[in-house]
């Protein structure tokens, strides 16, 4: 059955550096997605991607973040300076339609001490 | 605002002990209403889409119903297997991003 993968399972990394989650969504689908999950809390929308561009972002998606498809298959998440704020399991999804289901990986958890 | 709200936080079972988990939900224009289990640790799973009220779909012991305002996942008979954490989610108002609840956490005791 096919599924999303994410790299790293789990990243740390100190403040102020940059780090690049990668995600491979499901071959066939065409919308993308990153969402993140604070510990104990919702999870929540970072961002999403059609066509090659971002088509919707969130308040917290910053000039911090960057989203890039770089081939047919990767789908990569840049945090150019992170914080500590930023510690959270960060999800990859994709979907094959607008509105339909999205299936997501099993995260990145990333620490930043 | 768009807005997910899901009873109960917690909910503890028996092994066989049937319940039912609830979704309320405020979004203009209903596209559909998701479901997911999430296991500590890992991303969440889809289990069921719902599109339209009086819908309903099954998977093992789950099935899940929607009416115009809020969705129930009904689980009959559950096993510690089912221990997870429910979460469910709709589209926004605005573009497809997925707004998700707080979700319920099951423990289901043999």
């Amino acid at each position: 059955e096919p599924e999303v993968t994410q790299t790293p399972s789990h990243q740390v990394t100190q403040m102020g550096q940059e780090v690049i989650l990668r995600c491979v969504p499901i071959s066939n689908h065409l919308y993308f997605y990153w969402y993140r999950q604070i510990l104990g809390q919702k999870v929540e929308f970072l961002v999403s991607f059609y066509n090659n561009e971002i088509s919707e972002k969130s308040e917290i998606f910053d000039d911090q973040f960057s989203v890039e498809r770089p081939d047919g298959s990767n789908f990569t998440l840049k945090i150019r300076s992170t914080k500590l704020e930023d510690s959270a399991m960060y999800f990859c999804a994709s979907s094959g339609s607008h509105y339909g289901e999205q299936y997501f990986g099993p995260g990145t958890r990333l620490t930043v001490t | 605002e768009d807005q997910v709200t899901q009873s109960p936080e917690a909910l503890r079972l028996q092994e066989g002990e049937s319940s039912s988990l609830n979704c309320s939900y405020t979004v203009s224009g209903l596209r559909g209403l998701f479901w997911y289990r999430q296991d500590p640790g890992k991303g969440p799973e889809f289990l069921f889409t719902l599109y339209s009220a009086g819908e309903e779909k099954e998977k093992e012991r789950l099935k899940a119903t929607l009416t115009k305002k809020e969705s129930f996942l009904h689980i009959t008979a559950p096993k510690p297997e089912d221990s997870a954490t429910y979460l469910c989610a709709v589209p926004g108002t605005y573009g497809n991003k997925l707004v998700f609840g707080a979700g319920t956490i099951l423990r289901v005791k043999s």
